[in-house]
């Protein structure tokens, strides 16, 4: 079935630090990958995705390549501030199920 | 604006109660999901329902139901509360398999 494995946290970075969260995946078909952002006390909100190969998602400085060579969309920002300090889902859906497939969370502490 | 709104944000009941944690949306999808989160399991989804009338158990049901007569509500019921249901539930809608879910601020349920 189909399944994410993102690196296990915290990573505990300096501010302006360059940050890379992994995230693998195993499916079939053609699956869409997003990674949605959680900040402490609040929902989970979309960060960025993307639903079909070699495609970049971007956001608020973020950004991940779907590489369906490696089954990997890692999530990267060139210079993280304090402010970044979340927890951050990778996850996957099939191309024919509403359903979403969840990563464990990676908490991300960035320190001044 | 369209919206997804979890009541009650906090609640402590005693072992054995039952409880009913509400979601209502505003965007009048048809699918929606409850998950429970917990530190280090992640998401794991707990019901979900495609339309009117439609329920579906997922990997953590035992414990929960869920009914859905109409679009816009999706509330959990927790049978007879149990301490292993202390967690926070959270609420989404999904309109199609390659867009995004939408979460609610989450429900913090104590169980004592």
């Amino acid at each position: 079935g189909n399944s994410v494995t993102q690196m296990e946290g915290p990573v505990t970075l300096s501010e302006e630090a360059f940050l890379t969260i992994n995230c693998t995946y195993t499916a079939t078909g053609y699956p869409s990958l997003f990674w949605y952002v959680q900040y402490p006390g609040e929902g989970l909100q979309l960060l960025l995705k993307a639903t079909k190969a070699d495609d970049k998602g971007s956001n608020k400085g973020f950004e991940a390549t779907y590489r369906k060579e490696t089954t990997s969309f890692h999530l990267e920002k060139g210079s993280v501030q304090v402010s970044d300090s979340a927890v951050y889902f990778c996850a996957l859906s099939g191309d024919s199920n509403y359903q979403l497939i969840w990563g464990a969370g990676t908490k991300l502490i960035i320190k001044p | 604006d369209a919206e997804i709104t979890q009541s009650p944000r906090h609640k402590i009941t005693e072992t054995g109660r039952q409880v009913t944690l509400a979601c209502h949306q505003t965007w009048n999808h048809n699918n929606m999901f409850w998950y429970r989160q917990d530190l280090g399991h992640g998401l794991r989804l707990i019901h979900y329902s495609y339309g009117v009338q439609d329920t579906n158990k997922g990997e953590v049901s035992d414990g929960y139901s869920v009914s859905r007569s109409n679009t816009e509500d999706l509330p959990l019921t927790l049978e007879s509360a149990a301490s292993s249901q202390t967690s926070v539930y959270f609420c989404a809608t999904r309109p199609e398999t390659n867009t995004e879910a939408f979460f609610g601020q989450g429900t913090r349920l104590t169980v004592v």
